[in-house]
Order: C-alpha cells, then sequence, then structure tokens
C-alpha cells in the first residue's frame, strides 16, 4: 500500500528552537491532516487542512497544504519540552462516499531542555 | 465524553489462539477503521467500514477479519492469529460528508503480543 514520504524521521533540538517537518506524495489528496502521538497513547489531530495553499495555524503550530496537493509541512515555533511526541501526517482522499486515508511514517521529535 | 473506546488495552497470548479486539465510538460515525502500527512504518490500514455492513480491505488486511453489525461497533477479528501480527493496533472513527473530508478520531490503542 502507499505510503507518504515523511521527514526527517527523527530530530532533537534544544528547547526554544522552531521545528519544521514535511510529508511528499506521489498522488493528490484532497485533506492533508497532522497528528500528534504520545507514548502510549493514540494519534490526536493538531491540523486539518482542506484546500491546496491553505495556512492554517493552532497555537504555536502551523501547517500548509502545497499548492501541488501532493505535499504539506507543520512548523512548531519556541519548542517546550511537552511538544515531545511522534508527528504524523495523514493525505485524505474522500469522493462519492469513499474514504481512504494515507499515513507518513513519522517525525519522533526530541526536546532538550 | 466523546471517545473511541479499545478493549483490551494489552494482550499476550499464543499462537493460533482466536481473539477478538474490540472497538466502539460513541460519535454515530459513518466510517470506521483499523490501523496497525509497527516501528519505522507508521501507521497501515487493515481494514475500514463506510457504514453497517459495509467493510473493505485496506493495505494490509491478511489475518484479519472484521465486522459493522452496528454502527457504533467495529470489531477486529484474528482467527489464528501469529507472531508476525505483534503489534500496536489503532481504531479510529469519523463522519463521512459529501462536502469536506472529516479527519478521523483515535483510540488509545490495543499492544497484542502473539508468543
Amino acid at each position: 500500500g502507499q505510503q507518504l514520504n515523511q521527514s526527517p524521521q527523527s530530530m532533537f533540538i534544544q528547547e526554544g528552537e522552531d521545528v519544521s517537518m514535511n510529508c511528499t506524495s506521489s498522488s493528490i489528496f484532497n485533506t492533508w491532516l497532522w497528528y500528534k502521538q504520545d507514548p502510549g497513547e493514540g494519534p490526536v489531530l493538531l491540523i486539518a487542512l482542506y484546500k491546496a495553499g491553505e495556512l492554517t495555524s493552532n497555537g504555536r503550530l502551523t501547517a500548509q497544504f502545497g499548492i501541488t496537493r501532493k505535499d504539506s509541512f507543520l512548523n512548531i515555533s519556541a519548542s517546550i519540552p511537552s511538544d515531545v511526541g511522534i508527528y504524523f501526517c495523514a493525505g485524505q482522499i474522500t469522493s462519492g462516499g469513499y474514504q481512504k486515508v494515507t499515513f507518513g511514517t513519522g517525525t519522533k521529535l526530541q526536546v532538550i531542555p | 465524553e466523546a471517545q473511541v473506546t479499545q478493549n483490551p488495552r494489552y494482550l499476550i497470548t499464543v499462537t493460533g489462539k482466536k481473539l477478538t479486539v474490540t472497538c466502539s465510538q460513541n460519535m454515530n460515525h459513518e466510517y470506521m477503521s483499523w490501523y496497525r502500527q509497527d516501528p519505522g512504518l507508521g501507521l497501515r490500514q487493515i481494514y475500514y467500514s463506510m457504514n453497517v455492513e459495509v467493510t473493505d480491505k485496506g493495505d494490509v488486511p491478511e489475518g484479519y477479519k472484521v465486522s459493522r453489525k452496528e454502527k457504533r461497533n467495529f470489531p477486529l477479528i484474528l482467527e489464528s492469529p501469529s507472531p508476525n501480527q505483534t503489534s500496536l493496533y489503532f481504531c479510529a472513527s469519523s463522519l463521512l460528508s459529501s462536502y469536506s473530508n472529516q479527519p478521523q478520531h483515535f483510540g488509545d490503542g490495543t499492544r497484542l503480543s502473539i508468543l
């Protein structure tokens, strides 16, 4: 099955630094989603993007839906220790009652206090 | 509280012993799905269901069965579990809309170990 190319796979950053991660695909999606997973829990939705070119913020998080509809990025500004976790992108297609979601392989973020 | 509930959260069992992981949602969602999560591979879809009595294979369906007899429940069945099915499993649900894509809500996961 198809998977999205998500990078980087992991990163260590100092508290207060900004973080950027992205996803690319060979297929077009009509929705891009970003989730965060804490240890021992299920993924939790951070940001949903519905239109090509859309730029959306949620607190210190900003995400964009690429113009080609084949990519998306997530930025975290001024990182804090609770940002630690695994971040997943997901591309979603819904058409005529059919829905398909494809997830990236995840970016593991470690924040050094 | 709106949620997706999976049971059990943890299970250790042996090869060949049939098991069922239950999933229930209280949000009246049409769409439900099962994923497995393995290191370095992210979340891979096993099966999904668009509504009651409507199910379809995802990307990795081999060795699994599902059923959708009621809207709220979507159990995952392993008829004859094998060690390569040791994994972390997530159930998810969402609304289905003709007008916009609805993001999925996830349960807290079930960690299965097949010896």
